[in-house]
């Protein structure tokens, strides 16, 4: 199975910073064929079901807000929230699915400093 | 609207049976592939289950296999997830969401307790 790690497991950002969160995989997810990465990032917030932030690496979904991206190849990931806003607070799961079974990080949580 | 409504979520004892619902809505059900993930109260998620737009294929994380199966029933616009053999583990807030790999739309959840 393929192991998805986050780093770090939370972090407390001021309002208007930057917050950038790290994921790890023990194998490569990059479908070189395409020069696709199989990942996808997830907001949850408190209470809430999670919504998919990021697909293929770097493809923001449909009415995600510009200020998140996605980026890294291969095995390393990186996703950023260019200015945080109060809203933002909330659980960040990378999942990917480049082979089954489909496995998720352990999540970062994002806090107000 | 597009929507996922799950439901069939109890508290059951451990060895015991449950079968959760999906109703979809608002979208194509029938062209795509739906999963199940799960959340165990206070953790991460894990996905639990696949099935491919006709039903013909399913996929299954090694800890439900031969426990729990995935079912669709694309003239309802809806997916189903029996459970047999129920764990305290298998205790968790079970998701429907749309698609096979990454997962666009999910519904509200449906809590499954497991416990004596």
């Amino acid at each position: 199975d393929i192991v998805m790690t986050q780093s770090p497991d939370s972090l407390a950002v001021s309002l208007g910073e930057r917050a950038t969160i790290h994921c790890k995989s023990s194998q490569n997810i990059l479908f070189t064929s395409d020069n696709t990465n199989y990942l996808a990032w997830y907001q949850q917030r408190p209470g809430q079901p999670p919504k998919l932030l990021i697909y293929l690496g770097s493809r923001r979904q449909s009415g995600v807000p510009d200020r998140f991206s996605g980026s890294g190849s291969g095995t390393d990931f990186t996703l950023t929230i260019s200015s945080l806003r109060a809203e933002d607070v909330a659980v960040y799961y990378c999942q990917q699915y480049y082979n089954a079974p489909l496995t998720f990080g352990g999540g970062t949580r994002v806090e107000i400093k | 609207e597009v929507k996922l409504v799950e439901s069939g979520g109890a508290l059951v004892q451990p060895g015991g049976s449950l079968r959760l619902s999906c109703a979809a809505s608002g979208f194509s059900f029938n062209k795509l592939w739906m999963t199940w993930v799960r959340q165990a109260p206070g953790k991460g998620l894990e996905w639990v289950a696949n099935i491919n737009e006709d039903g013909s294929e399913e996929n299954y994380v090694a800890s439900v296999e031969g426990r729990f199966t995935i079912s669709r029933d694309n003239a309802k616009n809806s997916l189903y997830l029996q459970m047999n053999v129920l764990r305290v583990e298998d205790t968790a807030v079970y998701y429907c969401a749309r698609r096979g790999d990454d997962f666009d739309l999910w519904g509200q959840g449906t809590l499954v307790s497991v416990s004596s």
